[in-house]
């Protein structure tokens, strides 16, 4: 069965200092993977999303993830923070044969950023 | 604006009661979904449709009810509602990609419902 597991709850960096959010899923074969953001007390918006070809992805707001197939993860980076970018992030997993377009979500990570 | 709108934002039951849900999208999207996010567990599908007149269940359908008559519309029904059910809820939607019939899953969500059973 497929799984994503996203290993850090909390993550407090410094206003300015790089990020990394790590992300692992499991799937027998190349998965659609994404992140999200979500604000506090607001929906979810897609960040950016892999579904082939270049396993670096740019996104919205600064931020890129990093396929790995070898190490089956999706880290999701930036090179510097700003304030705004305390919220949380969930990491997604889509399997490219299911029909019935179900996404499989970690249970999110919440970045705090430290002025 | 295009997008997806759900109302009502903030909604107290008592236990026992019923309530819709409802979810609007004017993006002319095939695919929406309802999910519920509680604290540490991430999102969790409840029910989804693949297009008007079609619905299927997700991970946690107890107790809910959809239906999809029109493109635009996806009300998700608490039946009985249950202190249980008490969660921010999301809808969701997405186009369908390409001619493979498999959707391109950039979800476009709500900005939720926040519902509380007492």
């Amino acid at each position: 069965a497929q799984s994503v597991t996203q290993p850090d709850i909390h993550i407090t960096v410094s206003e300015g200092a790089s990020l990394e959010l790590r992300c692992n899923y499991s799937y027998g074969a190349t998965p659609y993977l994404f992140w999200y953001v979500q604000s506090p007390g607001q929906g979810l918006q897609l960040l950016l999303k892999y579904f082939s070809g270049d396993t670096l992805v740019q996104g919205i707001k600064g931020f890129e993830a990093e396929f790995k197939r070898s190490q089956s993860s999706f880290n999701l980076r930036k090179p510097s923070v700003h304030w705004s970018d305390a919220a949380e992030y969930f990491c997604a997993v889509g399997a490219p044969m299911d029909s019935n377009y179900q996404l499989i979500w970690g249970a999110g990570t919440k970045l705090i950023i430290k002025p | 604006n295009a997008g997806v709108t759900q109302t009502p934002k903030f909604q107290v039951l008592k236990t026992g009661q019923s309530m819709t849900l409802q979810c609007a999208q004017d993006m002319n999207h095939e695919y929406m979904s309802w999910y519920r996010q509680d604290p540490g567990m991430g999102l969790r599908l409840i029910h989804y449709s693949v297009g008007a007149g079609i619905t299927d269940q997700g991970e946690v359908p107890n107790g809910y009810n959809v239906s999809r008559s029109t493109t635009e519309d996806f009300p998700l029904r608490l039946l009985s509602a249950a202190p249980s059910q008490t969660s921010v809820y999301f809808c969701a939607s997405s186009p369908r990609e390409g001619t493979s019939g498999l959707a391109n899953y950039g979800y476009t969500f709500g900005s939720g419902t926040r519902l509380t059973v007492v």
